[in-house]
């Protein structure tokens, strides 16, 4: 069973618009969320995190919310353009270095022009 | 340079066929993992090794084992190749003296077993 899931396998916004990407987990234990974002024929790439300790957290036009009472968090890409058109996937952990990262099957976004 | 490289970047082989991918990094990172990409399924953890003596299955590691041949080299075998192990591969890397393992993922490897 998946402890970390994506439920929209894709979606399709128009550039200018709001991009966000839901993500939903399983496993309380787990304290610390990672988005990565991945290009075809590329590895993924880290793109934004947050501790459970955070309801927010914030890098230029990308936003991440948890809410850990729902055990969920979501991607918010403001505003969206075209080259953040890629599968995004929804990561998690129990914490420390030592532990692994579960990832949730991802979600293909496409920004058009 | 690529920080983690990735060979071969594509491979199309027969069932029973042994075969490798290979795996080096620069980053001077300890940490490095193999995973598989799957339609909707995400990245599933295959191996992982936190330094040259330390190596360890992941989620789904039957029909695979590793090698790590030094700090900067992780290789993955399938001893004899099998179709439903046709996926996208990637090998990661991570630094231990992070708090949390944020990964870093080579360009991956398309193996298509026939």
């Amino acid at each position: 069973d998946q402890q970390v899931k994506q439920n929209s396998p894709s979606l399709s916004v128009q550039e200018g618009r709001i991009s966000i990407l839901n993500c939903d987990y399983t496993n309380s234990m787990f304290d610390y969320f990672l988005w990565y974002k991945k290009y075809p024929a590329e590895g993924p790439t880290f793109l934004i995190s947050i501790s459970s300790i955070k309801d927010k957290n914030e890098d230029g036009r990308f936003t991440v919310f948890l809410n850990k009472s729902a055990k969920h968090l979501s991607l918010h890409i403001v505003p969206s353009q075209p080259g953040d058109s890629a599968v995004y996937f929804c990561a998690a952990t129990t914490g420390g270095a030592g532990n692994m990262l579960t990832f949730g099957g991802g979600t293909r976004l496409m920004v058009k022009p | 340079d690529a920080d983690v490289t990735q060979t071969p970047r594509n491979r199309i082989t027969k069932t029973g066929k042994r075969i490798m991918l290979e795996c080096s990094q620069t980053k001077g990172h300890d940490r490095m993992y193999w995973y598989r990409q799957d339609p909707g399924l995400g990245l599933r953890l295959i191996y992982y090794s936190f330094d040259v003596k330390d190596i360890n299955k992941g989620e789904i590691s039957d029909g695979y084992s590793v090698s790590r041949q030094a700090q900067a080299k992780f290789s993955l075998s399938l001893e004899s190749a099998i179709p439903n192990q046709t996926a996208l591969y990637f090998c990661a890397t991570s630094d231990k003296g992070k708090d949390y393992n944020e990964q870093f993922f080579g360009p991956g490897t398309r193996l298509t077993v026939l």
